[in-house]
């Protein structure tokens, strides 16, 4: 049961527009979520994170929103970079004092910017 | 500081043997994780540690076992290797803060081949 979902596989967008990620998850429990990004034969990179106290949080260019009741998060990158064609994965876990830090991750979309 | 490393990078196997993969972090993080990500599927906890000395199972553990002999090592091994175990592996770790351990930082991965 996939607990996390990123329903694109891939998206192309042109530079200087607007990026849209989406991002659904079904356990109720997660209240704490991230976005990764990761370049072909390196490591994931944290990018931004949110918590369930917030519904949005803005870092530079990017943007991440969370809707609870619809169970879903979306990240904006504006403007779009050629630089930003990677592969980006949403993470949720329950953050906590018995927290172990566990997440879990979404299968990832490929975007792809172009110049 | 190095971050987190993973050694080797590439390895390719015959079925029934066995390796380990060596994790080291220079961070001082109490947290450590190993993931592994095959198309299509995200990233897959396999086991993890919240100190020096502990482990546990992630979501996908079996043929896999896991020591956390010193705070800054977490080694992954493969005890009787299957072509099923062909994927790219990635180790993490993360520090404690607050209510719960923070975002983690991934090592570059090992690709493992298993013929």
């Amino acid at each position: 049961d996939q607990q996390v979902k990123q329903n694109s596989p891939s998206l192309s967008v042109q530079e200087g527009r607007i990026s849209i990620l989406n991002c659904d998850y079904t356990n109720s429990m997660f209240d704490y979520f991230l976005w990764y990004k990761k370049y072909p034969a390196e490591g994931p990179t944290f990018l931004i994170s949110i918590s369930s106290i917030k519904d949005k949080n803005e870092d530079g260019r990017f943007t991440v929103f969370l809707n609870k009741s619809a169970k879903h998060l979306s990240l904006h990158i504006v403007p779009s970079q050629p630089g930003d064609s990677a592969v980006y994965f949403c993470a949720a876990t329950t953050f906590g004092s018995s927290n172990t830090g566990k997440l879990i991750f979404g299968q990832g979309t490929t975007l792809q910017v172009k110049p | 500081n190095a971050g987190v490393t993973q050694t080797p990078k590439f390895r390719v196997l015959k079925t029934g043997q066995s390796m380990t993969l060596l994790c080291a972090q220079d961070m001082n993080h109490e947290y450590m994780y190993w993931y592994r990500q095959d198309p299509g599927m995200g990233l897959r906890l396999i086991h993890y540690s919240v100190g020096e000395g502990t482990t546990a199972k992630g979501e996908v553990p079996d043929g896999y076992n896991v020591s956390r002999l010193k705070k800054q090592n977490f080694l992954l091994g493969l005890e009787s290797a299957a072509p099923s175990q062909t994927s790219v592996y990635f180790c993490a770790s993360s520090y404690w803060l607050g209510a719960g351990p923070y975002e983690q930082y991934f090592g570059p991965g090992t690709r493992l081949t298993v013929t």
